[in-house]
């Protein structure tokens, strides 16, 4: 398997345009994560899935951020419009299921808000 | 909220060295992680435990789950070792980590 895919690996914007991640969980997987680093706040989750369903997105930081899973193998993380301090480290991780399971980090996404 | 917290924050050791890493948390949970993280970045999980001890290699996770607190331990210590060394708590039920603030270490030839 490939491991969990991210792209891109390296997004630079400008402030105010929108910023589109994406993340390819690991084939048979049911639970998908999105979580930021910072220097400053360290890692963070944002939101996570079950079955394409968002459970949880109390870490999602304002209305600016939104996610998607339209289908088992495919997700977004969307930010309209950027802030210069949204820039950090997206990571996306999957698992088999939840809780009781290791989590599979992808590379991540290194975003760069000017 | 989970309250994860990790010591030492930074270690410098010699090679060859047995290396120690705290985790403490707040709340009861079901397992816990071990994560590193490498100078490139990525993240690597090395551990899931709800018990006991669990070993690979010259690595060994030990959980006290009344005492809510976890060791990372590292026997015979190599320079590719160095890394930042992550602790993770289900967070209030949910299935998203907490994290730590991580412990940076070096280990010098």
């Amino acid at each position: 398997d490939a491991g969990v895919i991210q792209s891109p690996r390296h997004e630079v914007t400008e402030m105010g345009q929108e910023v589109t991640l994406r993340c390819k969980p690991i084939s048979g997987h049911n639970s998908l994560f999105w979580y930021r680093q910072t220097m400053m706040r360290g890692l963070e989750l944002l939101i996570y899935f079950n079955n394409n369903v968002p459970i949880d997105d109390s870490g999602m930081p304002e209305d600016r951020f939104s996610a998607k899973m339209p289908n088992a193998s495919f997700s977004t993380l969307k930010i309209q419009p950027s802030e210069p301090r949204d820039s950090a480290v997206y990571f996306c991780a999957s698992s088999p299921q939840g809780q009781g399971y290791e989590q599979y980090f992808g590379p991540g996404t290194r975003l760069t808000v000017t | 909220k989970n309250e994860v917290e990790q010591s030492p924050q930074n270690l410098t050791a010699q090679e060859g060295e047995f290396i120690t890493i705290n985790c403490s948390y707040s709340v009861g949970i079901s397992a816990l992680h071990w994560l590193q993280q490498h100078p490139g970045g990525g993240i690597v999980s090395l551990f899931m435990l709800s018990s006991g001890k669990k070993k690979h290699g010259r690595l060994i996770a030990t959980i006290n789950i009344q005492e809510k607190h976890s060791s990372l331990h590292i026997t015979a210590s190599h320079p590719r070792d160095s890394a930042v060394y992550i602790c993770a708590v289900p967070g209030g039920g949910a299935d998203g980590l907490t994290f730590g603030k991580g412990t940076h270490l070096i280990i010098q030839p």
